[in-house]
Formats: C-alpha cells, sequence, structure tokens
C-alpha cells in the first residue's frame, strides 16, 4: 500500500490564523480524499482532490474556509482558514488505490488545537 | 441518504475472548465495505476490504463477513489479545466515498 506522510503532524494554533497541512504519498494516485474527525467522532469527508481539477466539497463545507490544492499525482495540501476552537480536530489525508476497486489509505493525520 | 451504524460503541473483554463487532448500513447499493482499526490519536490503518461481490474476507485472526442484501457486516475477531485494544471502525464506498460508522471502542484486558 502507498505511503502517505502528513506535515504537520500536530499543532496549536491560535483563533484567526489559517495553517496549510500537506499530504505527500510515496505514488502516484488519482483520488485524495481530505476527511475531518472531530474529538469523540467519526471521520467526515471534505473534499475530493483529483489534480488537474477543482477539488469537490461535500454539504457543509465551501472552499473559502477549506482551500485545496492538487499541483500533482502525489501531492496535496488543505488550508483550514480563519480557524476557530470549532476546527480543533484530525484531520487526515486518503488516497485510493486499487484501480477502481475502492480501497482507501490513510495517512497518520494532524492534529489541529485552536486556542 | 446512507448511513452507517456500529453496536456496541464499546466492548471490554478479557484477553483470549473470541468477540463480533456488528455494522449496518441503510442502502445496499454499496461498492465495497472496509474494516479499519484507529489507535487514540493515530490515523486509520485498513484491516480488511470486502468487494460488493464477496461474502468474507480473512487476514490472520480477523474475519469479515457482508451479507449486502441484509446491509450488515460482522468483523470476528479471534483469541483477542491487548494489542487488539483500539476503536474499529466501518465504512462503506458509495458515491466515490467513504462513509464511516461512529466505531466501536474495544479493551482487551491482560
Amino acid at each position: 500500500s502507498a505511503v502517505i506522510s502528513q506535515k504537520p503532524s500536530r499543532d496549536i494554533c491560535q483563533r484567526g490564523t489559517s495553517l496549510t497541512i500537506q499530504c505527500q504519498v510515496d505514488s502516484q494516485v488519482t483520488m485524495m480524499f481530505w476527511y475531518r474527525q472531530q474529538p469523540g467522532q467519526s471521520l467526515t469527508l471534505i473534499a475530493t482532490a483529483n489534480q488537474g481539477s477543482e477539488a469537490t466539497y461535500e454539504s457543509g463545507f465551501v472552499i473559502d474556509k477549506f482551500p485545496i490544492s492538487r499541483p500533482n499525482l502525489t501531492f496535496s495540501t488543505l488550508t483550514v482558514s480563519n480557524m476557530s476552537p470549532e476546527d480543533s480536530s484530525i484531520y487526515l489525508c486518503s488516497v485510493e488505490e486499487g484501480q477502481g476497486a475502492g480501497e482507501l489509505f490513510f495517512g497518520e493525520g494532524s492534529r489541529l488545537t485552536v486556542l | 441518504k446512507q448511513e452507517v451504524t456500529q453496536i456496541p460503541a464499546a466492548l471490554s473483554v478479557p484477553e483470549g475472548e473470541n468477540l463480533v463487532l456488528n455494522c449496518s448500513f441503510t442502502d445496499s447499493a454499496i461498492y465495497n465495505l472496509q474494516w479499519f482499526r484507529q489507535d487514540p490519536g493515530k490515523g486509520l490503518t485498513s484491516l480488511l476490504l470486502i468487494q460488493s461481490s464477496q461474502r468474507e474476507q480473512t487476514s490472520g485472526r480477523l474475519n469479515a463477513s457482508l451479507d449486502k442484501s441484509s446491509g450488515r457486516s460482522t468483523l470476528y475477531i479471534a483469541a483477542s489479545q491487548p494489542g487488539d485494544s483500539a476503536t474499529y471502525l466501518c465504512a462503506v464506498f458509495q458515491g466515490g466515498k467513504l462513509i464511516f460508522g461512529q466505531g466501536t471502542e474495544l479493551s482487551v484486558k491482560p
């Protein structure tokens, strides 16, 4: 399976600031996904990021708050903008492998705490 | 709208017991179903993937079954060990994305 690295692994941020999370994959993948896991909750999909096209956002998530870049087949970034304490979560990058088999693999996540 | 439910929410067992975790989903039109393990503060580790045409998958002490028509999956863990303590998440792949259950928090006591 692909090796997925996320940076930062954790950070403490001030209200009103923005933070960019990086996701690096050791192989080329078509589909990358960004998930959020709020404290004590399960995972919720933020958006799907395919190389060469605009990210597709799920209901409740908007590009101004969570801008995403996907410059190539091995890298993506998620920015959490104008953060508030409600944005304190683990943010996870995920990739699909298997040529449409739909098996997803996840990075270790980025734990953000907003004060 | 697809909803994935996992029962129980938490489970505590003594070491050596066999156990079953349950997952149900409301819409049977799924592409596949995946079981994950999540350790506290960590990312997800894929355990088993069952395609919609399959009935079960096995990996070591783990066995996952899928009954798509009834919207159910089970994860069977044989001879549980303290190292199995973690949260187990079930997710169905539908509409190009994974939809997760709330997870079962498993504690295996020595």
